[in-house]
């Protein structure tokens, strides 16, 4: 079945710093991608998606590329912001007609001033 | 244009007894999805309903069921309680499957 790996967590980066995520997928056809981000206490919002192979999502200063070669969807934001402390979820869809996501294990991302 | 709405935000059950979720899409939504967050599973699939009818379902044992109503509004039932049932339970809406879904706040379950 579907599946999704991201790395290990957490992660603490110092304000400025450019920060990566790594998230790599197992999936049937061509799914698309997601990153969803979780503040404390509240649900999930989506940050950015690829629909595509090659296509790149962003928003924000994120920003995360869909390659099919070595099914993956790593996050980059060049500069982090204390703002950006939260939980980091990689996602996928499949193509069929349906809206089920499987989701990665989620990193928590800390960025100190 | 409001969001997701989920009721209640936070319940403490013990085990044996059930429960009732409830979750409000976004006002034209048609699509709803129930997901559980737990420490350890992460975020897991339970059901999708896309008007009225149940579309996709998860890896869960029968004792999670869900509905949903004409005006799109959803809920989620969990019977004999146990203790591993303790979750963020997380709902989703969206127009359709191809766009964007929308979470709700979640609804924090305790099972004692």
């Amino acid at each position: 079945g579907d599946s999704v790996t991201q790395m290990e967590g957490p992660v603490t980066l110092s304000e400025e710093a450019f920060l990566t995520i790594n998230c790599t997928y197992t999936a049937t056809g061509y799914p698309s991608l997601f990153w969803y981000v979780q503040y404390p206490g509240e649900g999930l919002q989506l940050l950015l998606k690829a629909t595509k192979a090659d296509d790149k999502g962003s928003n924000k200063g994120f920003e995360a590329t869909y390659r099919k070669e070595t099914t993956s969807f790593h996050l980059e934001k060049g500069s982090v912001q204390v703002s950006d402390s939260a939980v980091y979820f990689c996602a996928l869809k499949d193509a069929g007609a349906n809206s089920k996501l499987t989701f990665g294990k989620g990193i928590t991302l800390s960025v100190r001033p | 244009k409001a969001g997701v709405t989920q009721t209640p935000r936070y319940l403490i059950k013990t085990r044996g007894q059930q429960v009732t979720l409830s979750c409000s899409p976004i006002s034209g939504h048609r699509s709803v999805s129930w997901y559980q967050q737990t420490p350890g599973q992460g975020l897991q699939f339970l059901f999708e309903y896309f008007s009225e009818t149940q579309r996709n379902k998860g890896n869960f044992p029968g004792r999670f069921s869900g509905r949903q109503f004409s005006n799109s509004r959803s809920e989620m039932n969990v019977s004999t309680l146990e203790l591993g049932d303790s979750a963020l339970y997380l709902c989703a809406s969206s127009l359709d499957s191809m766009y964007e879904q929308f979470f709700g706040p979640g609804t924090r379950l305790t099972v004692l």
